[in-house]
Order: structure tokens, then C-alpha cells, then sequence
């Protein structure tokens, strides 16, 4: 069955720090990979997605991710977060025929001003 | 862009009655939709996918007969809470797509309280 971990549940960060968020599945085949971005208060947003080509996948609001098919990975990063991301992430994985998007337990993201 | 519109935003009731949530696509077509529950501090589960004209298939320990989803056209779905719960509570979110393996369109979610 697909699964996906993240591994940092809460992240706390000063303003202009480097951010990387890790993300790995469980599926040995074809793989869509997603971050969503749950704002506080707000609806889950899509952040980025990969479905095939350029593993560096580019989102908006300066994020990032790379899919790493050896590594099972797709974490997400950005060279310089702010305040503003303070927010909840969630990576999510759609593998093989099944219709459904599995999420991961997701990663508080704290930005200290 | 694509908008899913969710209602209530929030509800609360009473043990032992039931309550509906209601789930539109409000510029396309949404042939496949998704429930999903969030418990505090922890992931989003999914419930239930819910195809348009077909009965839901619901996740493995989730009870089919206590969530009632109805997906009675393309652009509607709806979550029932039946004879609710105070461990019932919690934020209720769907979400749509169009077709094939484009993203999903989140709704705003249900925070449903019931005492």
C-alpha cells in the first residue's frame, strides 16, 4: 500500500533561513507526487506537483522540490522562507491506477519574524 | 481558477443527531470526489472517494453506515453524519477533481463540534 512520511512534524526557523522539508514514499512504480500548503486559517493550496519529466519541480512562492526516484524522496525547499510561510505542509503521493491521494501526517512550519 | 465551495464552515450539534455537509464544484465538472477528516495535530485521513452516479468506496475502519456520502451529480457531494458523536468532532474536508490525475481543489472544511 502507498504510504508517505515526513519526518519533521514541527519546524521552527528565523526569517531568511534555508528550508528544506523531507518527504518519502512507499510505491516502487509510476508516482505523482504533491505539496500542499495549509495556511493558518485557510484551505489546503497546491504548492507544486510532479508528474513526470524535470525532477526539479518549481511551485509558486519561490518553493521548490526534488524528486529523487532512488531515494524514494520528493522534499520540498526554499533558499529563503519569510514570515508569511508560517503554515502546515503536506506532501502527498497518487501512485498507480488507484484514484486516491495519500498525505502525509504533515510539518507544522514555524517562521519566527 | 477552479473552486470547491463547502457548507456550514462550522456546525454544532447535539449528540445522537445527524448532520450534512455539503460539497460543489463551482466551475467544473468533478467526476471523483474526496472526503477527508483532520484530527488535531495530525494528517488528513481520507474518508471516502466518491465518484459521480456510484456509491462511495470508504477507507478501511471508516463506517459507511455512520458517514453517509451521496454524490448525486457532477457537481455535488454530500458528507452525512448519522446519530453523531462528541468523538465525531472534528474538521471535515473535501475535496474535487475534473478528471484523470489533475490536483485536487480543496474546500474550505467543516469544523463540526458536537456536544
Amino acid at each position: 500500500a502507498q504510504s508517505v512520511s515526513q519526518h519533521n512534524h514541527h519546524v521552527i526557523l528565523s526569517e531568511a533561513a534555508s528550508l528544506e522539508l523531507g518527504c518519502n514514499y512507499s510505491y516502487g512504480g509510476t508516482v505523482n507526487l504533491f505539496w500542499y500548503v495549509q495556511y493558518p486559517g485557510q484551505h489546503l493550496q497546491l504548492l507544486l506537483k510532479y508528474f513526470s519529466g524535470d525532477p526539479l519541480v518549481k511551485g509558486i512562492k519561490g518553493f521548490e522540490a526534488e524528486f529523487i526516484k532512488s531515494k524514494f524522496s520528493f522534499n520540498l525547499r526554499k533558499p529563503s522562507v519569510q514570515w508569511s510561510d508560517t503554515a502546515e505542509y503536506f506532501c502527498a503521493v497518487n501512485a498507480g491506477r488507484d484514484d486516491k491521494i495519500i498525505f502525509g501526517k504533515g510539518t507544522r512550519l514555524h517562521i519566527l519574524p | 481558477g477552479a473552486v470547491v465551495s463547502q457548507h456550514p464552515s462550522r456546525v454544532i450539534c447535539k449528540s445522537g443527531t445527524s448532520v450534512k455537509i455539503e460539497c460543489r464544484s463551482l466551475d467544473f465538472q468533478a467526476t471523483t470526489m474526496f472526503w477527508y477528516r483532520q484530527f488535531p495535530k495530525q494528517s488528513l485521513m481520507l474518508m471516502a472517494t466518491s465518484n459521480e452516479g456510484s456509491k462511495a468506496t470508504y477507507e478501511q475502519g471508516v463506517e459507511k453506515d455512520k458517514f453517509l456520502i451521496n454524490h448525486a451529480s457532477l457537481t455535488l457531494s454530500t458528507l452525512t453524519v448519522t446519530s453523531a458523536h462528541p468523538e465525531d468532532s472534528s474538521f471535515y474536508i473535501c475535496s474535487a477533481r475534473d478528471q484523470g490525475m489533475s490536483p485536487l481543489h480543496f474546500g474550505n472544511g467543516t469544523r463540526l463540534t458536537v456536544t
